[in-house]
């Protein structure tokens, strides 16, 4: 199957800075690319879906200023979480999805990310 | 909204007992339902799916079909694997391409 790489996979920082989570397609190129976000015990939560050349697509109280996406070339997209506070700590995951329909996302192994 | 709800976890078996994680949703319209696991280290990955009540879906074992009078989505297994062991995500989409997901059910396998 298709293949997805995140980087890092675990990330501890201060309050207060940023950090950039990559998400790379290593087979095939994808125009579209999702986020998500997963709080222990719950679920995946939708974020944004990354259009490569365009703005991505925020679902409803995601905070664009907040979590930065950039989807630059069809094989790489990256999440900035800035000014990241304690509360941001979360396990981010990506996906990309290859031909159209819901069971053609392939996703990565997530980045688990700890705001002290 | 649409929603997904399954069984809490975690679920501890024995090698070879019988499987049941149990998945009901709600939704407007007729989604596609899916099961996703997650193996320890690994990203989701997508392990059956039904896009219509009454289909089921299958893979390694794996079954579950989609009951629309019960809105549900249940997965079995007859016979479990240590290997088996991991997170599973009942999921839905309801017409494209984006997908709701479960809160993940952890399965311990025991030799």
């Amino acid at each position: 199957g298709a293949v997805v790489s995140q980087h890092p996979s675990w990330v501890i920082c201060k309050s207060g800075t940023s950090v950039k989570i990559e998400c790379r397609s290593l087979d095939f190129q994808a125009t579209t690319m999702f986020w998500y976000r997963q709080f222990p015990k719950q679920s995946l939560m939708l974020m944004a879906t990354s259009n490569e050349g365009s703005k991505a697509t925020y679902e409803q109280g995601v905070e664009k200023d907040k979590f930065l996406i950039n989807h630059a070339s069809l094989t790489l997209s990256t999440l900035t979480v800035t000014s990241a506070h304690p509360e941001d700590s979360s396990f981010y995951i990506c996906s990309k999805l290859t031909s159209g329909g819901a069971d053609t996302q392939y996703f990565g192994p997530g980045t688990r990310l700890t705001v002290l | 909204g649409d929603s997904v709800t399954q069984m809490e976890g975690p679920v501890t078996l024995s090698e070879e007992a019988f499987l049941t994680i149990n998945c009901t949703y709600t939704a407007t319209g007729y989604p596609s339902l899916f099961w996703y696991v997650q193996y320890p280290g690994e990203g989701l990955q997508l392990l059956l799916k039904a896009t219509k009540a009454d289909d089921k879906g299958s893979n390694k074992g794996f079954e579950a079909t989609y009951r629309k009078e019960t809105t549900s989505f249940h997965l079995e297994k007859g016979s479990v694997q240590v290997s088996d062991s991991a997170v599973y995500f009942c999921a839905l989409s309801p017409s494209d391409d984006k997908i709701i997901f479960g809160k993940g059910t952890r399965l311990h396998i025991l030799p």
